[in-house]
């Protein structure tokens, strides 16, 4: 069975303080996994896909890389704005391509 | 920027009501889902289609209903609420099956 596993559940850090999110997957044929940000009372936005053990993705703050068994979003000298929740999610391989969720990370950054 | 909207955004009912909530895109995705989501959860997959006329359920057990009569529209109801029902639905597309999900802002579903 696919499974997702995010640490830690909640992490607050000062603002500048850059730190990373771990995502842990099993999956039996990965076709992509997913990093979504969701702020209280909204739906995920879509922040990066990864294909590939090895490949990295940036966006402003954030950086999101792979490995066969995990992921990282690194977010250096972050501010208040970035707090939200970040999900992950990873799809396998297979006629239904299904996608799993993991719980996610609650971030916060005090000024 | 995805175009997914979902309505109402907020819905308190009582048992045994008929509801129905309402996801549109204007993306022209083939692909749509429905998510239950729970505070401090995981999403939930509980409806899926692939295309007009294609439904199918997901892994999460769940008594409601879907449809897919037109692309952009795919609608969940449920028959009678109890309050077990109550949660946060969440609607999304993709352009395919292998390409990120763009996600609605939900309908909280409280049902008294």
């Amino acid at each position: 069975e696919d499974q997702v596993t995010q640490s830690p559940e909640a992490l607050r850090l000062q603002e500048g303080e850059s730190s990373s999110l771990n995502c842990s997957y099993t999956v039996s044929g990965l076709r992509g996994l997913f990093w979504y940000r969701q702020d209280p009372g909204k739906g995920p936005e879509f922040l990066f896909t990864l294909y590939s053990a090895g490949e990295e993705k940036e966006k402003e703050r954030l950086k999101a890389t792979l490995t066969k068994k995990e992921s990282f979003l690194h977010i250096t000298a972050p501010k208040p704005e970035d707090s939200a929740t970040y999900l992950c999610a990873v799809q396998a391989g297979g006629g239904y391509q299904k996608v799993t969720f993991g719980t996610g990370t609650k971030l916060q950054v005090i000024p | 920027e995805a175009d997914i909207y979902q309505t109402p955004r907020y819905l308190v009912i009582g048992t045994g009501k008929k509801i129905t909530l309402e996801c549109s895109q204007t993306m022209g995705h083939d692909k749509m889902y429905w998510y239950q989501q729970d505070p401090g959860m995981e999403l939930h997959l509980i409806h899926y289609s692939y295309g007009v006329n294609s439904t199918e359920k997901g892994d999460l057990s769940s008594e409601s209903t879907v449809s897919r009569i037109r692309t952009e529209h795919f609608p969940l109801t449920l028959e009678s609420a109890r309050p077990s029902h109550t949660s946060q639905y969440l609607c999304a597309s993709s352009e395919s099956g292998s390409q990120p999900q763009h996600f609605g802002d939900g309908t909280r579903l409280s049902i008294l």
